[in-house]
């Protein structure tokens, strides 16, 4: 079966820039979508089609996705920021998550 | 406005089944499939399958085989995912997520507010 593989975590300080992979086999061929999730609350899509925002997310969120690895950049990182990030794709009909990295902003 | 609603936390003894509900309003129902993800306290995101609502066709993740069953009631424009023969490692917080019908390019771009379910002897 397909697998995604991410960070476990990844720390940054506010206003620099945060970058999570995601890497899997010939990722750049597929499609990569990035939610958010902070602690109590249901994941939010930031990133759709590798590096598109949907309305309301923020110009600092932004995604590429080549080769093997996709990537989520924030710019200007914010402490409302820190959250767990998980990174999807579709293999075939099904879908696959990614582990999910815990980003802390410090 | 648009949203899913879930039902509310359920808690179960090992080998009995749940139901959860999750209705859609603010957006034609018809127009989206609907996943459903689970995620145990402190772990990750885990697919669990999808339903079409316009055919009721579904894919189920391999590791649900057998025991999920995902339907829907497009009269009242809900979704229902089904698990059975629970046990305590099922105990996790339920989504379901809308994503544009038959899109592969389309995220998971609203996801309803979650439903703990508990197994518990």
């Amino acid at each position: 079966s397909y697998e995604l593989t991410q960070p476990p975590s990844v720390s940054v300080s506010p206003g620099q820039t945060a970058s999570i992979t995601c890497s899997g086999d010939k990722l750049g061929d597929k499609y990569v979508f990035w939610y958010q999730q902070k602690p109590g609350q249901s994941p939010v899509l930031v990133i759709y089609q590798d590096g598109k925002r949907p309305s309301g997310i923020p110009e600092r969120f932004s995604g590429s996705n080549s080769g093997n690895t996709a990537t989520l950049t924030i710019s200007g990182t914010q402490a409302m920021d820190e959250a767990d990030y998980f990174c999807q794709a579709w293999d075939s009909s099904l879908v696959v998550f990614g582990g999910g990295t815990k980003l802390t902003v410090l | 406005q648009v949203q899913l609603v879930q039902s509310a936390a359920e808690v179960k003894k090992p080998g009995a089944s749940v139901k959860v509900s999750c209705k859609a309003s603010g957006f034609t129902f018809t127009s989206y499939d609907f996943n459903w993800v689970r995620q145990a306290t402190g772990q990750g995101l885990e697919w669990m399958g999808w339903m079409n609502p316009n055919s009721g066709n579904t894919a189920y993740a391999q590791n649900f085989q057998g025991r999920v069953t995902m339907t829907r009631n497009t009269s009242i424009s809900t979704a229902y995912m089904e698990l059975s023969s629970l046990r305590s490692e099922d105990t996790a917080v339920y989504y379901c997520a809308r994503v544009q019908i038959g899109s592969r390019s389309h995220g998971m771009d609203v996801w309803g507010q979650g439903t703990t379910v508990t197994v518990s002897s």
